[in-house]
């Protein structure tokens, strides 16, 4: 079956750091992958997407590109934000599974001034 | 974009009593709606899948009797836990794919976090 596998939290930064996320998935089809982020208390807001191989999702000063060769799809932001502290999700959806959306186990982020 | 709302964002409830948390797909229709649920620091777990005008799919492990769905109109897909226990206090979160009534993609409900008392 399809999973995600991303790095496990929590990860501490100063403002202006640079943050890396990673995460690495496997699929029996072509997945579209998503990074989504979770504030406290709050649903899920996507952030990226990336629908086909080397495809580049950017938003917001994130990024990620869809590697195939290496199955992953790692999120880098390069000066990151007190108000980027969150929960970062990792997430596939495969046309073969009915487009259910399959996640990765959250990363904490926590970024200090 | 699309927008599904979620309700209620949070309940409290006495043990044994059911609770019904609605979600609505304010401005297309959703044939499909992906029930989650989430533990606290905890990944997203896919419960149920409901469709329109048929049963919902459960994933392995999910009570059916414990967990109801109902999905009664293209706009509207409820998700009832009947006889709710301590372990069931948990956050969950209502999801409607992209389709062709849904152009915007994944569109989340805000969750409704239901602690059981």
């Amino acid at each position: 079956g399809n999973s995600v596998t991303q790095m496990e939290g929590p990860v501490t930064l100063s403002e202006e750091a640079f943050l890396t996320i990673n995460c690495t998935y496997t699929a029996t089809g072509y997945p579209s992958l998503f990074w989504y982020v979770q504030y406290p208390g709050e649903g899920l807001q996507l952030l990226l997407k990336a629908t086909k191989a080397d495809d580049k999702g950017s938003n917001k000063g994130f990024e990620a590109t869809y590697r195939k060769e290496t199955t992953s799809f790692h999120l880098e932001k390069g000066s990151v934000q007190v108000s980027d502290s969150a929960v970062y999700f990792c997430a596939l959806s495969d046309q073969a599974a009915g487009n259910k959306l399959t996640f990765g186990g959250g990363t904490r982020v926590l970024v200090k001034p | 974009g699309a927008v599904v709302s979620q309700h209620p964002s949070w309940v409290i409830c006495k043990s044994g009593t059911s609770v019904k948390i609605e979600c609505r797909s304010l401005d297309f229709q959703a044939t499909t709606m992906f029930w989650y649920r989430q533990f606290p620091k905890q990944s997203l777990m896919l419960m149920a899948t409901s469709n329109e005008g048929s049963k919902a799919t459960y994933e392995q492990g999910v009570e059916k009797d414990k967990f109801l769905i109902n999905h009664a109109s293209l706009t509207l897909s409820t998700l009832t836990v009947t006889s709710a226990h301590p372990e069931d206090s948990s956050f969950y979160i209502c999801s409607a794919p992209p389709g062709t009534a849904n152009l915007y993609g994944y569109t989340f409900g805000s969750g409704t976090r239901l602690t059981v008392v």
